[in-house]
Formats: structure tokens, sequence, C-alpha cells
């Protein structure tokens, strides 16, 4: 079946670092990609997303680019704020039957502090 | 501020008592979706209506009953549940039942059954 498997946090940086929450997905099909964050007592929001290979989705200075030879859509930040603090989470949908079906990882808590 | 809102934020109810949840949309959208997230889980897909029609039902224990009255309107009745269906439920909804479609979260309804 369709899974995502994501780093498991919780991750921890200095504002201004460099972020990094790696991604890699398995699908029966041609998936959509994209990233959710959750910040603390909401519900999930879509960051971004990318609908085909070598798409490069971005929102808010995020970045992540649909790598199909690597099976993978990598979530980067130049230079994280503290206001970025959130669970953020990769998810998958495959056209088709059933194709509404969004497929996520477990969450990758970010804290980032001043 | 999604466009998604549900009631109540917060609830705690006991094993012997009927609760219902409520999820209401402002954004025209056509599908709405039931989630459960559960710590050190990732987020399990319950009910997907689409033009007020049940079209997926991912193994869910028949104590939780959803109702669509409209395509605005979501609801999640409980009842005789257990201390291990403690979790947010988040309520979504989208234009379509697309595989690239966004779908807009609510900021969750955190049960706890005693």
């Amino acid at each position: 079946g369709d899974s995502v498997t994501q780093m498991e946090g919780p991750v921890t940086l200095s504002e201004e670092a460099f972020l990094t929450i790696n991604c890699t997905y398995t699908a029966t099909g041609y998936p959509s990609l994209f990233w959710y964050v959750q910040y603390p007592g909401e519900g999930l929001q879509l960051l971004l997303k990318a609908t085909k290979a070598d798409d490069k989705g971005s929102n808010k200075g995020f970045e992540a680019t649909y790598r199909k030879e690597t099976t993978s859509f990598h979530l980067e930040k130049g230079s994280v704020q503290v206001s970025d603090s959130a669970v953020y989470f990769c998810a998958l949908s495959v056209p088709g039957a059933g194709s509404y079906q969004l497929t996520f990882g477990k969450g990758t808590k970010l804290s980032v502090i001043p | 501020e999604t466009g998604v809102t549900q009631t109540p934020r917060h609830l705690v109810m006991g094993m012997t008592n009927k609760k219902s949840l409520k999820c209401e949309q402002h954004l025209g959208h056509n599908a709405m979706y039931w989630y459960k997230q559960s710590a050190k889980k990732p987020l399990e897909l319950m009910f997907v209506y689409s033009l007020e029609e049940r079209v997926e039902n991912n193994s869910v224990p028949s104590r939780f009953s959803p109702e669509c009255p409209n395509s605005s309107h979501l609801f999640l009745h409980l009842h005789t549940l257990q201390p291990e269906d403690s979790a947010l439920y988040l309520c979504a909804s989208s234009h379509k039942l697309r595989s690239y479609n966004e779908q807009f979260f609510g900021p969750g309804t955190r049960l706890t059954v005693l």
C-alpha cells in the first residue's frame, strides 16, 4: 500500500538555522505530494504541494522538490524563525479510485529557539 | 482561520455518554472528511462525504456514526466510546474529491473518554 516516512522528531534549531525535514514515500501510482503544518492548538494547513516530478512547491520561505527517482519530497528552509515552531506532516494522494485519500507521515515536531 | 469550524473544541465524556461533534465549512466545498489524530500515529481517515453521500468508511467501529445533512455541515455522533478513542478529531473539506485538491482543516475537537 501507499506510505509516507518522515524523520522522527523532535527537531530543535536555533533561529536563522537551516532546516531540512526528510520525507520519502511509496505509492502504487503517480502521487501528488504535500506538506501540511500544524501550529499549536490548530488544525492542519497546507504549506506547499507538488503534483508532478521535478515540480518545486514553495511558500513562506519553505521549499520542497518532487524527486521521482529517489521517491522523496524533503522540506527545506534557509533561515527558520521562532514562529515556524509547529508539527510538519508530509502526505501523498494517488489519482484514481479513492484519490481523495491523503496518506500522512507521523509528523515531525520542530521547535525553534531564539 | 481556514473557513472550517468545529465545536466543541474540548469534550470530556464517560463511556456510557452520547455526544456529538459538529463541523461547519464556509468555503462552498462539496467534500467533507473526519480524521482521528492520536499521539505517535499518522492521521487516520475515518469518513468521507461527497455531495452529502458517504463515500468512505475506513473500518470505523459503529460507536462512531457520521451524519452529513448538507454540504456545509458534518456531524460525528459518539456513543459508548472506549478510553482508546481519546484523540483529536479533525474535520476537513475540499472543493472536490481529487488527489491534487487541498484539504482545509478545522482546529479539531480534543476528546477525552474516561
